[in-house]
């Protein structure tokens, strides 16, 4: 059974501060994976997909990394802003017709002014 | 503009009582998902529907019913045999032959009361 875990669970840093997010997935045969963030009592915005060919994604100030082999994937934020605090999600995608993604557990950024 | 709606945004139920939430998409999206969150555990796969008229249960189905009759529609109902429903749902789809674009709604929050 695919199990992801993501750590810390909550982090706190100044603004302006280079952060990495982890997660980390029992499971190697995975589809893709995806980095989500969830804004407090909202829905998931995606931010990054990387598919299971590939070794990274960038997306402005965000740069994703997968290691398949190891199980592990970060999420690395440049120049972190007070508007970067959120909840960062990773799912994994085991392929076959369902499709299902299987998310960790999340970690609470909080980045102060 | 497309997105995902759920409604209600708050939702109280007395024990024993049936609740039914509310997912309209206007995305076309043939592929829609129930999602259930809890504080520190990420989010579980409750049902999920590929088409009209079909579903299958996720992980946690207990408790729990849907309904697809229409492409646009997938309501969760919450039964009285789910022992601790209060959480936070969360409805998503996902367009046809595509393994990514997730959309989520805004969620909706159970509490019993």
């Amino acid at each position: 059974k695919q199990e992801v875990t993501q750590i810390p669970a909550a982090l706190s840093v100044p603004e302006g501060e280079n952060l990495v997010l982890n997660c980390s997935f029992t499971d190697s045969a995975i589809y893709n994976l995806q980095w989500f963030r969830q804004d407090p009592g909202k829905g998931l915005t995606s931010l990054l997909l990387i598919q299971s060919s590939q070794r990274e994604q960038t997306s402005g100030r965000l740069n994703a990394s997968l290691d398949k082999s190891s199980g592990r994937s970060t999420l690395y934020i440049a120049a972190s802003q007070p508007g970067d605090s959120a909840t960062y999600l990773c799912a994994v995608m085991r392929g076959g017709a369902t499709n299902k993604l299987i998310f960790g557990t999340g970690t609470l950024l909080a980045v102060q002014p | 503009d497309g997105g995902i709606t759920q409604s209600p945004k708050y939702l109280f139920r007395k024990e024993g009582q049936n609740v039914t939430l509310s997912c309209e998409q206007n995305l076309n999206h043939d592929a829609m998902y129930w999602y259930r969150q809890d504080p520190g555990q990420g989010l579980r796969l409750i049902y999920y529907s590929q088409i009209v008229n079909d579903f299958q249960k996720g992980d946690i189905a207990e408790g729990y019913s849907v309904s697809r009759e229409k492409k646009e529609s997938f309501p969760l109902t919450v039964t009285s045999a789910q022992k601790n429903p209060t959480a936070f749902y969360l409805c998503a789809s996902r367009p046809p032959g595509q393994v990514y674009g997730y959309t989520f709604g805004s969620g909706t929050r159970l509490t019993v009361v």
